[in-house]
């Protein structure tokens, strides 16, 4: 069955880096694009960041531009995300997602999340 | 990009349906029909219920349908269960090729 899993959360200074990882399994990782959405605490979804299935297309939300990077390892079936200059705001748990076979638009399968904490 | 607006929440009985709208403009819900509906338990990962405005995942339930109109995408639940309460997010696939997702709905079951 597919499984998505997220490590590398934990709590950061502002201005720091972090990078969460992705380890995915129970499906063809090569041929599908990823997701990372975060939700804030209280608040609702918001999209981050999309990959596609080579790693070559890569499309990232305005609020993280610049600061955070998606990329992929086809080879380790693992989705990354790196995320520099984080802020307080940037607190939030962190999933990933895989698209829906045949297109990059619906996320089919959840990780459980990784919570990022930014504070001083 | 701004967030969808949806309803802060939309309640119901047991057995009724209840309709969550989720309005956007002509560069997102209005302009593609790439829209898709998530369920959210509270500490769960979120689930994909209704994606292209309309179509069910297999093996849903049909208790569940989506529909559109101009740039307000609707969700209704028929059958109201108690299971069904949960967050609710719509999402659309914008013109600047990204995803924006809606503030979200809070479903409870009266």
């Amino acid at each position: 069955q597919v499984q998505l899993v997220e490590s590398g959360g934990g709590e950061v200074q502002p201005g720091g880096s972090l990078r969460l990882s992705c380890a995915a399994s129970g499906f063809t990782f090569s041929s599908h694009g990823m997701h990372w959405v975060r939700q804030a605490p209280g608040k609702g979804l918001e999209w981050v960041a999309f990959v596609g299935f080579a790693g070559s297309i890569k499309y990232s939300a305005d609020s993280v531009k610049g600061r955070f990077t998606i990329s992929r390892d086809n080879s380790k079936n693992t989705l990354f995300l790196q995320m520099n200059s984080l802020r307080p705001e940037d607190t939030a748990v962190y999933f990933c997602a895989k698209v829906l076979t045949g297109s990059p638009h619906y996320l089919d399968y959840w990780g459980q999340g990784a919570l990022v904490t930014v504070s001083s | 990009q701004s967030a969808l607006t949806q309803p802060a929440s939309v309640s119901g009985s047991p057995g009724q349906s209840i309709t969550i709208s989720c309005t956007g403009t002509s560069s997102d819900v209005g302009g593609y029909s790439y829209v898709s509906w998530y369920q959210h338990h509270p500490g769960k990962a979120p689930k994909l219920m209704i994606y292209d405005v309309s179509k069910r995942p297999s093996g849903l339930s049909n208790r569940f349908s989506g529909s559109k109109s101009g740039n307000t995408a609707s969700l209704t639940i028929s059958g109201l269960q108690a299971e069904d309460e949960a967050h609710y997010y719509c999402s659309s696939y914008t013109s600047s090729s990204t995803w924006v997702f809606g503030g979200g709905t809070k479903v409870t079951v009266l």
